[in-house]
């Protein structure tokens, strides 16, 4: 069965540092996803991507993040300067066509910012 | 905000019971979602219920929805000790995100 698949599963980074967190979305998906969870908390949304551009975004997904698609496969989330509230897992979520189509989540990174 | 919470907070049954979540949200919905998260895992999708939908099966799932009371029902019949994880609805806002509730914590001792 298809899946989606992120890498790395942990990064640890010092704060200040720039992350790229990595998705490989279910192949023939067009809705691209990224959430987030600090721990113990529920999860929220970051950002929706759709047809080579930003869709939605929450008040979360400031300047210092960013998205990208480079290539047919990857869908990239990119913090230029962590800090350390920016410790958490980070979900990647593709979704195919249609109004009712489910969210596949992948495993999630989990990112630590010292 | 169109922010689900579940209740109760937390479970705990012995294997073999049935666990009923709840999940209420506050505006209208398009489709309501469940999710399982293991601990310190990813989500993983278990059913969606559109909102002209009352009632679903999957295996020993059960949901429901009442759009008047803008609630969902999560139900697993016959627990088994792996069915231990937290359990979230999400709803859907517009076509683009899931607005997570805060969860349910099942515990399901063998």
């Amino acid at each position: 069965e298809p899946e989606v698949t992120q890498t790395p599963s942990h990064q640890v980074t010092q704060m200040g540092q720039e992350v790229i967190l990595r998705c490989v979305p279910i192949s023939n998906h067009l809705y691209f996803y990224w959430y987030r969870q600090i721990l113990g908390q529920k999860v929220e949304f970051l950002v929706s991507f759709y047809n080579n551009e930003i869709s939605e975004k929450s008040e979360i997904f400031d300047d210092q993040f960013s998205v990208e698609r480079p290539d047919g496969s990857n869908f990239t989330l990119k913090i230029r300067s962590t800090k350390l509230e920016d410790s958490a897992m980070y979900f990647c979520a593709s979704k195919g066509t249609g109004p009712y189509n489910e969210q596949f989540f992948g495993p999630g990174t989990r990112l630590t910012v010292l | 905000s169109q922010q689900g919470e579940e209740d109760p907070q937390a479970l705990s049954i012995q294997e073999g019971e049935n666990a009923t979540m709840n999940c209420s949200y506050k505006t209208s919905i398009n489709n309501l979602q469940w999710y399982r998260q293991n601990s310190g895992r990813g989500l993983v999708h278990l059913i969606l219920i559109r909102s002209n939908e009352r009632e679903k099966h999957s295996g020993r799932l059960r949901v429901t929805l009442d759009t008047s009371k803008k609630s969902s029902s999560l139900l697993i019949t016959a627990s088994r000790a792996a069915d231990t994880a937290s359990y979230f609805c999400a709803t859907d806002w517009g076509p683009d995100k899931l607005i997570f509730g805060t969860g349910t914590r099942l515990q399901v001792f063998p």
